[in-house]
């Protein structure tokens, strides 16, 4: 069965550093997410992406946050300059279209910024 | 805007004894409704949805969830549970005719004790 990969599984950063989170969507799926979890608190919606470029975004995603989908394969994340409060863990997922579709989820990111 | 509140951020409960997980949610326009399952380091899984037609939703797992519109719940059931049930269970909405971004609960974490 397809799945949505995510690398690394465990990022340990110091604080102002840019960090890159990469995810491998499911290949015909055509819109893409980011999400995140702080420890102890529910899953943030992050941003979404459809067509080479953001079709919504969160309060959350500043312009510290960027995303990119640099080839046919891959879907980034990049947190320009990290905080302390970016630590959580970031789940990509995917979905074939928008709306009622299933979106597939990755086993997620855990960030840790020192 | 949307909102979502899942009553119980914990429910421990014994093998083969039936569960309830509550969801409530808030929204001025209409919505999908899903359950997503975390089982221990993994990414989210969905369990079932909610589109429109019957308000009885039968999920994977064993699982189903009734969609109650007056009441504005989604409690999601299952009428015998197994050791292998315990896991973080998310309820989630996403706006009909949007993007798909998905507003989470807090989750609860059901655990099934033999």
């Amino acid at each position: 069965e397809p799945e949505v990969t995510q690398t690394p599984s465990h990022q340990v950063t110091q604080m102002g550093q840019e960090v890159i989170l990469r995810c491998v969507p499911i290949s015909n799926h055509l819109y893409f997410y980011w999400y995140r979890q702080i420890l102890g608190q529910k899953v943030e919606f992050l941003v979404s992406f459809y067509n080479n470029e953001i079709s919504e975004k969160s309060e959350i995603f500043d312009d510290q946050f960027s995303v990119e989908r640099p080839d046919g394969s891959n879907f980034t994340l990049k947190i320009r300059s990290t905080k302390l409060e970016d630590s959580a863990m970031y789940f990509c997922a995917s979905s074939f279209s928008s709306g009622s579709y299933e979106q597939y989820f990755g086993p997620g990111t855990r960030l840790t910024v020192t | 805007a949307q909102s979502v509140t899942q009553l119980d951020s914990q429910v421990p409960v014994f093998e083969e004894a039936p569960v309830e997980l509550r969801c409530n949610y808030s929204s001025s326009v209409s919505v999908y409704l899903f359950w997503y399952v975390q089982y221990p380091n993994q990414g989210l899984q969905l369990l079932l949805k909610y589109l429109s037609g019957s308000t009885l939703v039968k999920g994977i797992n064993g699982f189903e969830a009734e969609f109650n519109k007056s009441q504005t719940s989604f409690h999601l059931r299952k009428p015998s549970v197994h050791i292998s049930d315990t896991a973080e269970y998310f309820c989630a909405v996403s706006q009909r005719n949007q993007g798909g971004k998905l507003i989470f609960g807090q989750g609860t974490e059901l655990s099934v004790k033999p």
